[in-house]
């Protein structure tokens, strides 16, 4: 079964510390695998886009990761700030069908000053 | 938020109404989707649309249609609202295949 899991499911951390979120799929074949960010009452808003061939990517603060072999990704941020707090979500890309695309529940990460 | 636009943002609404979520865009894109985002689950698919009159079922269809006449709106419907439905539902558009999918900002809907 095509599946994502995230974790943790929530992470509290201190203003400037810095953070790894994780994403573990079971999706194959594999096309690729984008990081969302979710601020409260928004919609979902692109980090990212893994692909297969791709190891690390960052933007910014944020630098995602991909194993494929292990089927892994991880969302790191660097030195967090309070606009960070926000859910993070992981979807993978099903290669055989463009609209099939598998959510993670995502993480809730809260930044406290 | 990418020219997207739902209405209304909050609906209380009977069980055994039906219901339209309105999704405006202003990017003529090709592809519209409809998600209902429920605690603990990812976004769920319920329909999405490849061009004007051109729309099918995603995974969580049963209760809700959906009808795009033109490009720039997606109607879904729910036929007879339940309890079940109470979600918080969010439009997303698409230029093409591999281009990441653009939110609205939902539209919670509360089913009493």
């Amino acid at each position: 079964k095509n599946q994502v899991e995230q974790s943790p499911q929530s992470l509290i951390i201190l203003e400037g510390k810095n953070c790894t979120l994780q994403c573990n799929y079971t999706v194959s074949p594999f096309s690729n695998l984008r990081w969302y960010k979710q601020d409260t009452g928004r919609g979902p808003v692109s980090l990212t886009i893994m692909t297969f061939s791709e190891n690390t990517k960052s933007n910014g603060r944020y630098t995602a990761t991909l194993d494929a072999d292990t089927k892994q990704s991880s969302l790191h941020i660097t030195a967090s700030q309070l606009s960070d707090s926000a859910s993070y979500i992981c979807v993978v890309s099903h290669m055989d069908s463009n609209y099939q695309l598998i959510w993670g529940a995502g993480t809730k990460l809260i930044i406290k000053p | 938020d990418a020219g997207i636009t739902q209405s209304p943002r909050h609906k209380v609404t009977e069980t055994g109404t039906p219901v339209t979520l309105r999704c405006h865009q202003t990017e003529n894109h090709r592809y519209m989707y409809w998600y209902r985002q429920d605690p603990g689950h990812g976004l769920r698919l319920i329909h999405y649309s490849y061009g004007v009159k051109d729309t099918d079922k995603g995974e969580v269809s049963d209760g809700y249609s959906v009808s795009r006449s033109k490009t720039e709106d997606f109607l879904l419907t729910l036929e007879s609202a339940t309890s079940s439905q109470t979600s918080v539902y969010f439009c997303a558009i698409k230029a093409g295949v591999d281009s990441p999918l653009h939110f609205g900002n939902g539209t919670r809907l509360t089913v009493t």
